[in-house]
């Protein structure tokens, strides 16, 4: 069983920049979620994707953006960073949409802006 | 505003004894809670849930415990392993809004 896989581990970029972020789900799962995790802050849940569609999404601007593909795999989108965009960017897998049941998270994306 | 919060930043036990991890939470809406353990450099692995209908889960060595009035769960882990050394992480949903919130997470360090 193939776990959650995130790409890139590590990316650099300025501000202005537009920065693409990718993951492959867990097999068999159908919902991937975003997270951004800031030093010393617990995860915070950017949107949620379901059947390539949006269902759910938190305090986050509209230049945060996601696609989900029919395979279920999933890509964030964010444009015009920002000095406070760098963070540990989390994404996380579950079997079914909604947060009554345990997801699975690839290790992250750590994205620093210059 | 942060809605789940985690008062203790760090916890140290000896190996053998009981640890007891606390989470509070403001929004009443929230109706099931999750614990997730995370190692460095690792994301985040599922631990142990419970719903709001509930007060009390057991899995193994792990139960977390619901305290709808007081707002307020907790993890015990009994008996504690050097392994169990990690960062933990409390998180709520309310479900009907399909959201999550995470607390800052309290950093757990199991002396042998």
């Amino acid at each position: 069983e193939t776990g959650v896989t995130q790409s890139p581990t590590h990316l650099i970029k300025t501000r202005g920049q537009q920065v693409t972020l990718r993951c492959s789900s867990q097999s068999g799962h159908n919902t991937v979620s975003w997270y951004q995790q800031a030093l010393g802050q617990g995860p915070q849940f950017i949107f949620q994707y379901y059947r390539e569609e949006e269902n759910g999404r938190g305090n986050f601007p509209p230049r945060f953006s996601g696609l989900q593909f029919p395979n279920y795999s999933s890509e964030l989108n964010v444009n015009a960073l920002e000095l406070d965009d760098s963070a540990l960017y989390l994404c996380a897998s579950s079997l079914d949409v909604g947060f009554d049941q345990p997801q699975h998270f690839g290790d992250g994306t750590r994205l620093s802006i210059l | 505003d942060q809605q789940v919060k985690q008062n203790s930043p760090s916890l140290s036990v000896q190996e053998g004894r009981i640890s007891i991890l606390n989470c509070d939470y403001t929004n009443s809406m929230f109706d099931y809670f999750l614990w997730y353990k995370k190692y460095p450099a690792e994301g985040p692995t599922f631990l142990i849930s419970i719903s709001s209908i509930k007060d009390k889960n057991e899995d193994g060595r792990f139960t977390v415990f619901l305290n709808k009035s007081a707002k307020h769960l907790s993890l015990h882990i009994v008996p504690s392993q050097p392994g169990d050394s990690a960062v933990y992480f409390c998180a709520a949903s309310d479900t009907g809004a399909n959201n999550l919130f995470f607390g800052t997470g309290t950093r757990l360090t199991v002396i042998p």
